[in-house]
């Protein structure tokens, strides 16, 4: 197992246009969290999914954020229309589900919106 | 709702010495975990060590260990023997540990730790 994998690593994109990235966890981890994480901050919860349910999202998630989970294998998170706020790291996690399991993490997918 | 702090944005320690992190947090509920990730400049978050809080004893593995002081709302992190790969931002993280929940890492802003050679 290569661990949790997430693509891009870097995105740059402009103003107002939209982006996907995409997270493949560690196979058979039921449990998937998206993070933010911005310049001296640390991560910040966006959602998260139990296989392919989407079972709760923060108020971070503005209505220009989509994220999915087909087949409860990997996720997408889309962001519509993006904004300079939106530049930030996006890390995924994923865990088994066992309540005392760490959530295993990827590398992320640094995003600059300019 | 549940909030870490650490209150030290940067530390730096001489190779083989020893640091110690601070962490404290707030949360109403009476059983949770308590995490200590390594996040290198690679970016990938590595955990360090665990502590569930119904346990006293505090968790130890290898050169780093922890003092969990439940009253107080305090988990520090003490790394022995630094050496140079330690250098990287560590960051205290709170889970709460009830079913049905989503088990969400809450994390602190961080401390940036540097080892001097």
């Amino acid at each position: 197992d290569t661990g949790v994998s997430q693509d891009p690593r870097h995105k740059i994109t402009k103003r107002g246009q939209n982006v996907t990235f995409r997270c493949d966890p560690i196979s058979e981890h039921n449990r998937l969290y998206w993070y933010r994480q911005t310049l001296g901050q640390g991560p910040e919860f966006l959602t998260y999914f139990q296989n392919e349910a989407q079972l709760e999202k923060s108020r971070l998630l503005s209505d220009r954020f989509s994220a999915e989970r087909p087949k409860g294998s990997f996720s997408t998170l889309e962001i519509q229309r993006t904004e300079q706020g939106d530049s930030a790291m996006y890390l995924c996690a994923s865990s088994p589900g066992l309540m005392n399991t760490e959530a295993f993490f990827g590398q992320g997918t640094r995003l600059t919106v300019v | 709702a549940q909030t870490v702090t650490q209150s030290q944005p940067e530390m730096s320690v001489q190779e083989a010495e020893t640091v110690t992190l601070s962490c404290t947090y707030d949360t109403s509920e009476s059983d949770y975990y308590l995490f200590w990730y390594k996040q290198p400049p690679s970016r990938q978050m590595i955990l360090v060590i665990r502590q569930e809080a119904y346990k006293q004893q505090n968790a130890t593995e290898n050169r780093f260990s922890v003092n969990f002081q439940k009253a107080a709302k305090s988990f520090s992190l003490k790394i022995s023997d630094s050496q140079l790969g330690d250098a990287a931002m560590y960051f205290c993280a709170y889970r709460s540990a009830y079913g049905g929940a989503t088990n969400k890492l809450i994390f602190g802003t961080g401390t940036l730790l540097a080892v001097q050679p």
